[in-house]
Parts: structure tokens; C-alpha cells; sequence
């Protein structure tokens, strides 16, 4: 099983900052197979990409995928009132079996 | 357009059998493309994919949970359901119905088990 670690736990930030969040995974990902989601308070999950860096349907462009083999992250080039959520990556390398990361958790400053 | 919703009891007592059923309107559940899946969340903490199961009956499950869970669909119905055995209240969350292609596709709106006695 596929264990993924996102970093930091919680991040504290302001609007109109850039982010990164980091997903590193226990072992390879099978063929990039890595998605985010974002998830705001008592809502559902929104998907923002999937294979590592392909932007879901709707999606900002300020949203950026990246990575490969074991570290992967989100980018959030300049950040919006909305955009202050909880993010999740998710391995489907070995899909049908998935995983979730632990989730960042973005606040305001 | 494809809608899923859970239904089934919101309270369930230790050691007794959790039950959910999911669904599917919008879409024919023998749909080939995608799996029809289970996902969790434990109040303020994070996602934990449960299993998922294909209409011909294949399924998976997460390891820690496996030999508890059971998923089977009822394509007359065009539902699929999730058992859960002896519960805790480790168990008490939402819990979400989903498809999954890889990346979850569409969610349920989700329904809160809650493990009390």
C-alpha cells in the first residue's frame, strides 16, 4: 500500500501569496497517477487536477500540478479569498486500490 | 447527469453491522468506465477510500478495513451498498459514496454514521 505524506500540516497565509504544497509518496507512482482535490468547509471534495499536472474541467489557471516518481505538489500562484481550504492528493497508481495524503489545511493570515 | 446519494441509518451501536446504500440516477450502474466506490471521513479529519467494487462483482478494499467490509451491487436497483462490521466509534463519520476512475469523478453528498450506543 501506497502511503502518502503531505507538508505542511497546516499553512497560514494571505491573499495574493503563492504556495506550494508537497505529497510525497512511499513508493513510486505508478505512471504519474497523482490527483488533488480541494475541500471546503462542508462541502464536498472538488477535483483540481489529476495526472499530476492536467487541470480538471473549470479550474483556474493559478492552480499548477507538478511532480513525478515519489514527490509531487500543488501550486497556487496567487491566492484568492476562496482558495482557503483543505487540499488532498490521491495516488490511483494501483487503481483499483487508491489512497488519500492527510490533507494541508490553507487558513488565513 | 449522473447523481449518487447515500441512504441508511445515521446511528449504528458498537459491535453491530453498519449499512449504506448508494443510488445512482443520471447513468446505468454496469457502466464499464468507472468503479463505484466508498469513501470516509471521520469528523474534522481527513478522506480514507474505503473499497471500491465493479458491476461484474470485483472488488477492493482498503487492507486495514478488508475483513470488514463487504460492497455488492444491485444492478435491478441501480445501487450499490457497503456493509461495515463490528463498528467502534473509530468508525463514526461521513461517508461518501463516489465513482472512481482512477481520481474520484463525482461524489455523493455525503451522509454522518454516527457509533454510540
Amino acid at each position: 500500500e501506497i502511503v502518502l505524506t503531505q507538508s505542511p500540516g497546516t499553512l497560514s497565509l494571505s491573499p495574493g501569496e503563492r504556495v506550494t504544497l508537497s505529497c510525497r509518496a512511499s513508493q513510486s507512482v505508478n505512471s504519474n497517477y497523482l490527483a488533488w482535490y480541494q475541500q471546503r468547509p462542508g462541502q464536498t471534495p472538488r477535483l483540481l487536477i489529476y495526472g499530476a499536472s492536467s487541470k480538471a474541467t473549470g479550474i483556474p489557471d493559478r492552480f499548477i500540478g507538478s511532480g513525478s516518481g515519489t514527490d509531487f505538489s500543488l501550486t497556487i500562484s496567487r491566492l484568492e479569498p476562496e482558495d482557503f481550504a483543505v487540499y488532498y492528493c490521491q495516488q490511483y497508481g494501483t487503481s483499483p486500490s487508491i489512497t488519500f495524503g492527510q490533507g494541508t489545511r490553507l487558513e488565513i493570515k | 447527469q449522473l447523481q449518487l446519494q447515500e441512504s441508511g441509518p445515521g446511528l449504528v451501536k458498537p459491535s453491530e453491522t453498519l449499512s449504506l446504500t448508494c443510488t445512482v440516477s443520471g447513468d446505468s450502474i454496469t457502466r464499464t468506465s468507472h468503479y463505484w466506490g466508498w469513501v470516509r471521513q471521520p469528523p474534522g479529519k481527513g478522506l480514507e477510500w474505503i473499497g471500491s467494487i465493479y458491476y461484474g462483482g470485483n472488488t477492493y478494499s482498503d487492507p486495514p478495513l478488508k475483513s470488514r467490509v463487504t460492497i455488492s451491487v444491485d444492478t435491478s436497483k441501480n445501487q450499490f451498498s457497503l456493509r461495515l462490521s463490528s463498528v467502534t466509534a473509530a468508525d463514526t463519520a461521513v461517508y461518501y459514496c463516489a465513482t472512481v476512475a482512477g481520481w474520484v469523478t463525482r461524489w455523493g453528498q455525503g451522509t454522518l454514521v454516527t457509533v454510540s450506543s
